[in-house]
């Protein structure tokens, strides 16, 4: 079954504890991205990834990191969390990403993400 | 800087009648437009996408209008179901994909 995947759905830590929530894709998609859902602000992009090695910043990139060392994994790291970084986590994929079309984003079912 | 705004955040429609729900843009870079539908709990899905190239797009009881001039697009549903309540968010890409807030729709049967 063609799916995102995404671990853990739920945590709940305490700030500055790092933390790594993973992101794993079966599609041999070449563009990867996370957002966070926040009430009222819709989802907003972190890091994006349009192939293996090739990563950039969204919209909000402060307080995060990313890897793209492989094309079917995309983890986002949080080195030292912040309770406002307390949110729902979406990872996406798809299977190119940028020039005049962009393709539909498939998405994870979401990491609800609590920090103390 | 939100450029794509979703100024309802939620809308109550009865069963069999029209949905109707507006987005509006402010790039006018953006040229593909698109739809997802989210439940509680689940990551949001594909609904329905647009080119710019075209001001109307069909597929089954979901529609999608595009005009560029006024820079809104909006999603009809027809007739709605109970089953369409959900969150639904417009996006607009052209490097990348930019989201609007989101609008609960509420069908009530």
């Amino acid at each position: 079954e063609a799916q995102v995947t995404q671990n853990p759905r739920y945590l709940i830590t305490v700030t500055g504890k790092k933390l790594t929530v993973t992101c794993s894709q079966n599609m041999n998609h070449e563009y990867m991205s996370w957002y966070r859902q926040d009430p009222g602000l819709g989802l907003r992009q972190i890091y994006y990834s349009m192939n293996v090695e090739v990563t950039d910043k969204g919209d909000v990139p402060e307080g995060y990191k990313v890897s793209r060392k492989e094309k079917r994994n995309f983890p986002l790291i949080l080195e030292s969390p912040s309770p406002n970084q307390t949110s729902l986590y979406f990872c996406a994929s798809s299977l190119r990403g940028g020039g005049i079309v962009t393709d539909t984003q498939y998405f994870g079912p979401g990491t609800r993400l609590t920090v103390l | 800087d939100q450029q794509v705004k979703q100024n309802s955040p939620s809308l109550s429609v009865q069963e069999g009648r029209i949905s109707i729900l507006n987005c509006d843009y402010t790039n006018s870079m953006f040229d593909y437009f698109l739809w997802y539908k989210k439940y509680p709990a689940e990551g949001p899905t594909f609904l329905i996408s647009i080119s710019s190239i075209k001001d109307k797009n069909e597929d089954g009881r979901f529609t999608v209008f595009l005009n560029k001039s006024a820079k809104h697009l909006s999603l009809h549903i027809v007739p709605s179901q109970p089953g369409d309540s959900a969150v639904y968010f417009c996006a607009a890409s052209f490097n990348d994909m930019r989201f609007g807030a989101g609008t609960r729709l509420t069908v009530k049967p």
